[in-house]
């Protein structure tokens, strides 16, 4: 059984402050790792995704995530966020279906 | 030019009512799912239709079932609707039936169960 766990319900920020989003999973097989967005009253669309070979992603709006095989992490990271970074962000682990994590609401402050 | 449209956006309902999901695919994908999302924003899987079979039934109530008439589309009827299946549901589909390319989903049907 795979389980994706982000360890933080919620980050507040100021603008143009760097983030990272923790995001840690289990699997007993190898995996597939994304990303994805919520913004408010929308449905999720994809950020970046690891799928196989440098460890290091990078995303769509400036977003990057490194894949941590030892650690089994895949943190989300980016050094200056905008105040259009408001969402709500989701780790997700696939090896056959697609396991969500609990989802951590950015918050970025003027 | 929506990719995955859902309807309703919002539906409001009483216990005890049948109800009905629609969920239409315009990129060609051969596999749609529904997932739904709790108070909680946890997002699970429910069903999963690669060519208009069934390939993942998740462990749901029978009252929820799905149908797809064709590949473009997956509709969910849910029977007998308690307080309990007041929810985000959200339908999404993808090129293959392993997600190692990308799900695109819809915007979400909130359905509140009074």
């Amino acid at each position: 059984a795979q389980s994706v766990t982000q360890l933080d319900s919620q980050v507040p920020v100021f603008e143009e402050a760097p983030v990272e989003l923790r995001c840690n999973y289990s699997s007993s097989v190898s995996v597939y790792l994304f990303w994805y967005v919520q913004y408010p009253n929308q449905g999720l669309q994809l950020l970046l995704k690891y799928l196989s070979g440098s460890t290091l992603v990078k995303g769509i709006n400036g977003f990057e995530a490194e894949f941590n095989k030892s650690q089994t992490s895949f943190h989300l990271r980016k050094p200056s966020v905008h105040i259009s970074d408001t969402a709500e962000y989701f780790c997700a682990v696939e090896s056959g279906k697609l396991t969500f994590g609990q989802g951590t609401i950015l918050t970025v402050h003027p | 030019d929506t990719a995955v449209s859902q309807t309703p956006k919002y539906l409001v309902t009483q216990m005890g009512n049948d109800k009905s999901i629609k969920c239409e695919q315009n990129l060609g994908h051969d596999t749609m799912y529904w997932y739904k999302q709790d108070s909680k924003k946890f997002l699970k899987i429910m069903f999963s239709y690669n060519n208009k079979e069934l390939i993942i039934n998740e462990t749901v109530p029978n009252r929820f079932s799905p149908k797809s008439p064709d590949k473009a589309h997956l509709n969910l009827h849910i029977n007998s609707l308690e307080l309990g299946d007041s929810a985000v549901y959200f339908c999404a589909s993808s090129r293959g039936h392993t997600l190692n390319t990308e799900a695109f989903f819809g915007q979400g049907t909130r359905l509140t169960v009074v």
